[in-house]
């Protein structure tokens, strides 16, 4: 099915480890996100790459960091796990502009530990 | 600063019965509202976008209306079934530096459908 895949769907880490989440999109869409999502602050912009060859920090960009490695492909790592990064990771993508709206990934429950 | 906020927080109601979510937006100037579902433990599944430019729109069972000039957006289930159990969250976008758009959310709807 077209969408949006993320791996893995759980990781239990121990602080100071490094991760990479990954994402892919097979809907030939530009723009790709990362966002996490708490209890009680909603979801939150982490980085987002508008068009390939780009990335850019979003509101929560402390700790992480992303690669946008082609038009479908776009991850995100953990250099140095805290147990403030413990969350759920979704991974979502859009055309480039607004009218067609986002697509999200299941998302990646990750604990630190 | 946009602000998205959803009312009620939380909904029970019996099976069969309509109901209607609501969202409101503080900043007006908007390019579409879209409206998400998430099960618990899961993902986000988009329902309905809704353009500025258009009034209403419908899939099945749901059908959302939207009126800029007011902030308003409301998601209206007909029927509703247990199935329709889940957080319903609404969500505007917002034109990033250099392209590509982030979405504000709702604080979402918790909407459980009793049997």
């Amino acid at each position: 099915n077209a969408g949006v895949t993320q791996t893995p769907k759980f990781q239990v880490l121990k602080t100071g480890q490094s991760m990479t989440l990954q994402c892919a999109q097979d809907m030939n869409h530009n723009s790709m996100y990362w966002y996490r999502q708490d209890p009680g602050m909603g979801l939150r912009l982490i980085y987002y790459s508008a068009s390939e060859g780009t990335t850019d920090k979003g509101e929560v960009p402390n700790g992480y960091n992303v690669s946008r490695l082609n038009k479908r492909e776009f991850s995100l790592r953990l250099e140095s796990a805290a147990p403030s990064q413990t969350s759920v990771y979704f991974c979502a993508s859009s055309v480039y502009d607004t009218n067609y709206g986002y697509t999200f990934g299941s998302g990646t429950r990750l604990t630190v530990v | 600063k946009q602000e998205v906020t959803q009312i009620p927080a939380a909904l029970s109601v019996p099976e069969g019965e309509n109901l209607v979510l609501n969202c409101s937006f503080t900043d007006s100037a908007i390019y579409n509202l879209q409206w998400f579902r998430q099960d618990p433990g899961k993902g986000l599944t988009s329902l309905l976008l809704i353009q500025s430019s258009q009034r209403e729109q419908t899939s099945g069972r749901l059908n959302a209306s939207l009126d800029k000039s007011s902030g308003r957006s409301t998601l209206y289930i007909a029927a509703s079934q247990p199935g329709d159990s889940a957080t319903y969250l609404c969500a505007v976008p917002h034109i990033l530096t250099g392209g590509g758009n982030k979405l504000t959310f709702g604080t979402g709807t918790q909407l459980k459908v009793e049997l």
